[in-house]
């Protein structure tokens, strides 16, 4: 049961450079999310999206791009990294009104 | 400002007390929710309450949802090791549809 995976767990990013953040479901899921979590500031929302080829921003979307070409999956793409963007980020997923299930995250230095 | 307040930041108690974590909103939240987190893992959902006034319990857990839809609390009898952790709070005001704002957290320890 792999439920939501994320990959990669930890990843060190020089400032300027971009990457992407995989995250898949194979729960069928209509909703998926991303978070971030820094210390002492809970989760915060940066983009969901509500079915494949629909995305909305969420809380803190700057610097951040999405896609959802696919059920499965939902990338989380960095542009131009940036030391502000160094954070825990977490996918999650869930069907219509139902909790959230969360991958074990991704660990983003930036430097 | 969080739109949801935990309280307290941090606790740590002995094993065998009891103890109760908070969380407080001015807003009005469809449901709320509480999550439990371990070093290296995501939060893992504990418990959704939806009624005004609920009561759920989880073998020595106790979740209450207030009357008016703004608060919660979680309740723990007689605490063990095993209840180490983060504790979140999260819901979804009844403006934000499925999304949810979660609280800033408590972190628990148990000591032996």
């Amino acid at each position: 049961n792999a439920g939501v995976t994320q990959t990669p767990k930890f990843r060190i990013l020089k400032i300027g450079q971009s990457m992407t953040l995989q995250c898949t479901q194979d729960m069928n899921h209509n909703y998926m999310y991303w978070y971030r979590q820094d210390p002492g500031m809970g989760l915060k929302l940066i983009y969901y999206s509500v079915g494949a080829g629909i995305t909305d921003k969420g809380e803190v979307p700057n610097g951040y791009n999405v896609s959802r070409s696919t059920t499965e999956d939902f990338p989380l793409r960095l542009e131009l990294a940036a030391p502000s963007q160094t954070s825990v980020y977490f996918c999650a997923s869930s069907p219509i009104g139902q909790a959230q299930h969360f991958g074990d995250g991704t660990r983003l230095s930036i430097l | 400002t969080q739109l949801l307040e935990q309280s307290p930041q941090f606790l740590s108690i002995q094993e065998g007390e009891n103890l109760t974590v908070y969380c407080n909103s001015s807003s009005v939240f469809s449901s709320l929710q509480w999550y439990r987190q371990e070093p290296g893992e995501g939060p893992v959902l504990l418990v959704t309450v939806v009624t005004g006034g609920e009561v759920k319990k989880l073998k020595r857990l106790t979740f209450q949802f207030g009357d008016a839809r703004k608060d919660s609390s979680l309740h723990i009898t007689a605490a063990q090791t095993g209840d180490t952790g983060l504790y979140l709070c999260a819901g979804a005001p009844m403006e934000y549809g499925n999304k949810l704002v979660f609280g800033a957290g408590t972190i628990l320890r148990v000591k032996s």
